[in-house]
């Protein structure tokens, strides 16, 4: 059965520091790796995606992830948080022979304060 | 585009009752999905339905069921509630094309209170 573990369940920083936040699956097949964010009192919103091709991908509002398969690992970073980024940030894994079921990680609260 | 909408969004039940929640997908969106939300387990699998077809079920007891309609929208019911079903239930729609899986969009999610 596929996993998924962020390693901070709590994350505090400042206007303009640069934020990254680990991810680790094991699933030894192919997979499909998400991004979600859930801003205070919102729903969950996707942040970016990665299915194949340039591990490097690209995500809304300044985020980007980067695939490293050797790891099993997506972690996500932002050069230069605002403000705004206060929310709860999800790790999701698809592994490709599973369907549509997506497997979350426990989740990060990231509070940035101003 | 509207997104996925979910009713109702807040519940409250009492243990042994029944509920019964709906949710409507993205227009053209044939999949859709159940996740339950607590700060316990975290984000955790339901099932998924498409095309009016449980494709993929999550571990959950027989209690907590689902159907989807032709016009794609998806209900899931819960009986004989337990005060440990109180939750926020997430509904996940994707345009899921056959042997391809694309990413999902999430609800605002049906707030139930088991008392």
């Amino acid at each position: 059965a596929q996993s998924v573990s962020q390693h901070n369940h709590h994350v505090i920083l400042s206007e303009a520091a640069s934020l990254e936040l680990g991810c680790n699956y094991s699933y030894g097949g192919t997979v499909n790796l998400f991004w979600y964010v859930q801003y205070p009192g919102q729903h969950l919103q996707l942040l970016l995606k990665y299915f194949s091709g340039d591990p490097l991908v690209k995500g809304i509002k300044g985020f980007e992830a980067e695939f490293i398969k050797s790891k099993f690992s997506f972690n996500l970073r932002k050069p230069s948080v605002q403000w705004s980024d206060t929310a709860e940030y999800f790790c999701a894994v698809n592994a490709q022979a599973a369907g549509n079921k997506l497997t979350f990680g426990g989740g990060t609260r990231v509070l940035v304060k101003p | 585009k509207a997104g996925v909408t979910q009713t109702p969004r807040y519940l409250i039940k009492t243990r042994g009752q029944q509920v019964t929640l709906s949710c409507s997908p993205i227009s053209g969106h044939r999949s859709v999905s159940w996740y339950q939300q607590t700060p316990g387990q975290g984000l955790q699998f339901l099932f998924e339905y498409f095309s009016e077809t449980q494709r993929n079920k999550g571990n959950f007891p027989g209690r907590f069921s689902g159907r989807q309609f032709s016009n794609s929208r998806s209900e899931m019911n819960v009986s004989t509630l337990e005060l440990g079903d109180s939750a926020l239930y997430l509904c996940a729609s994707s345009l899921a094309v056959i042997g391809r899986q694309l990413e999902q969009y999430f609800g605002p999610g049906t707030r139930l209170t088991v008392t």
